[in-house]
């Protein structure tokens, strides 16, 4: 079974550029998260799909962060414009069942110069 | 404000010695899962505890869910360089899934 593919793995970009990041979850996994993680922290939720539906993006910060999830299934999170602070690892995961267990993507590492 | 407080954040040890981190919160977990992340990879469930009380093996690892389901604690006997990476705690607290900032093992050979 292939697990949870993000792309790119590491992304350069210069401050005020818009960025997007993309990622194709576990086949049957209704549940879609992307994640933020700084160096030596724990994920932190940006925002919660079932199937197409955002049911928990109270994390995002909507001025300029943005996500889609098309027909249920792949995902795209954008940022546009990207500031220095947004420097960090983007995780996505997807998970089925009771217990919410993720399944992790390896991330896209995004340095802001 | 840190729902999951892990304990403690950075841990160096040399193979072959045991360890315990730990996971405290003030609030109920419905449920709590320990994960596993090596340097430019994703994390990877180890775990899922569910019931208070409850103690589930994985080798050499032991992992401890408090009887009032608001702490969890993770052993590590006989430490291996492989287990090197970082270690997060993960609280289900209704529909939401809230991870700690995790504990940051090195075993040396």
């Amino acid at each position: 079974e292939a697990g949870v593919v993000q792309s790119p793995r590491y992304k350069i970009i210069e401050k005020k550029q818009p960025v997007a990041f993309w990622c194709n979850p576990i086949s049957g996994h209704n549940t879609l998260y992307w994640y933020l993680q700084n160096l030596g922290q724990g994920p932190e939720l940006l925002i919660r799909y079932e199937n197409e539906e955002a049911v928990d993006d109270s994390q995002l910060p909507k001025d300029r962060f943005s996500a889609e999830r098309l027909k249920g299934v792949d995902s795209t999170l954008k940022i546009q414009p990207a500031e220095l602070g947004d420097s960090a690892v983007y995780l996505c995961a997807s998970s089925f069942g009771i217990y919410n267990e993720q399944f992790f993507g390896p991330g896209t590492r995004l340095t802001v110069l | 404000t840190q729902l999951l407080e892990q304990s403690p954040q950075f841990l160096s040890i040399q193979e072959g010695e045991n360890l315990t981190v730990y996971c405290n919160s003030s609030s109920v977990f419905s449920s709590l899962q320990w994960y596993r992340q090596e340097p430019g990879e994703g994390p990877v469930l180890l775990v899922t505890v569910v019931t208070g009380g409850e103690v589930k093996k994985l080798k050499r690892l032991t992992f401890q869910f408090g009887d009032a389901r608001k702490d969890s604690s993770l052993h590590i006997t006989a430490a291996q360089p492989g287990d090197t990476g970082l270690y997060l705690c993960a609280g289900v607290y209704g529909n939401k899934l809230v991870f700690g900032a995790g504990t940051i093992l090195r075993v040396k050979s």
